[in-house]
């Protein structure tokens, strides 16, 4: 069965950087684009970013276009979440995500808490 | 850029039928996904093209278009029915996604 598993949330510091990963498997990984979508405590849905099935095209929400980046390991079936400069409204629970049709999403993964605070 | 509104919370009693719309300001209309997320969990994906509903959600969940408006549709609500609900399309370019704001719904 599909199965995303996120990791590498945690604490950091305004200004400071943090790398997120999800391992995917169930599924041919390098057939599929992916994206990542954040969720602010108490609040709704926030589309991050997507990368391309071959990696060949990636792009970003205004919110953090020349502050994050996506990239994949088709080898090693994962996903990563490059995130510098960080601020105070980073603050979410990071979900990594399936996209389907190059329109919605079918399959997420648990989420990974990600607080930017001094 | 392309925006979809939905209402803040939408409240039901046990057994009767709610509807949660999202608005699209701008033509022409996306195809319309809708997703369940109860507290703590991450979101379920329960119609997908505006209607069509994904293997394993329950048939008492439909939905429907009609000009820029897409309207799920849950009937016979259940408790655990009890969840914010998302609707999602891509923008017109096909290469951004686009969420609503999300609709709390309340089972009294």
């Amino acid at each position: 069965q599909v199965q995303l598993v996120d990791s590498g949330g945690g604490v950091v510091q305004p200004g400071r950087s943090l790398r997120l990963s999800c391992a995917a498997s169930g599924f041919t990984f390098r057939n599929y684009g992916m994206h990542w979508v954040r969720q602010a405590p108490g609040k709704g849905l926030e589309w991050v970013a997507v990368i391309w099935y071959d990696g060949s095209n990636k792009y970003y929400a205004d919110s953090v276009k020349d502050r994050f980046t996506i990239s994949r390991d088709n080898s090693k079936n994962t996903l990563h979440l490059q995130m510098n400069s960080l601020r105070a409204e980073d603050t979410a629970v990071y979900y990594c995500v399936r996209d389907r049709s190059n329109a919605y999403f079918d399959y997420w993964g648990q989420g990974t808490l990600v607080t930017v605070s001094s | 850029s392309y925006e979809l509104t939905q209402p803040p919370s939408v409240s039901v009693s046990p057994g009767q039928t709610a509807r949660i719309t999202c608005s699209a300001d701008a033509l022409p209309k996306q195809y319309t996904y809708w997703y369940q997320q109860r507290p703590g969990q991450a979101p379920v994906l329960v119609i997908y093209k505006d209607s069509e509903r994904p293997s394993g959600i329950p048939e008492r969940f439909s939905g429907s278009s009609s000009g820029t408006t897409v309207t799920l549709t849950i009937s016979g609500v259940q408790a655990e029915d009890e969840a914010d609900y998302y609707c999602q399309s891509p923008d017109s370019s096909g290469t951004y996604r686009i969420f609503g704001g999300g609709t709390k719904l309340s089972v009294l």
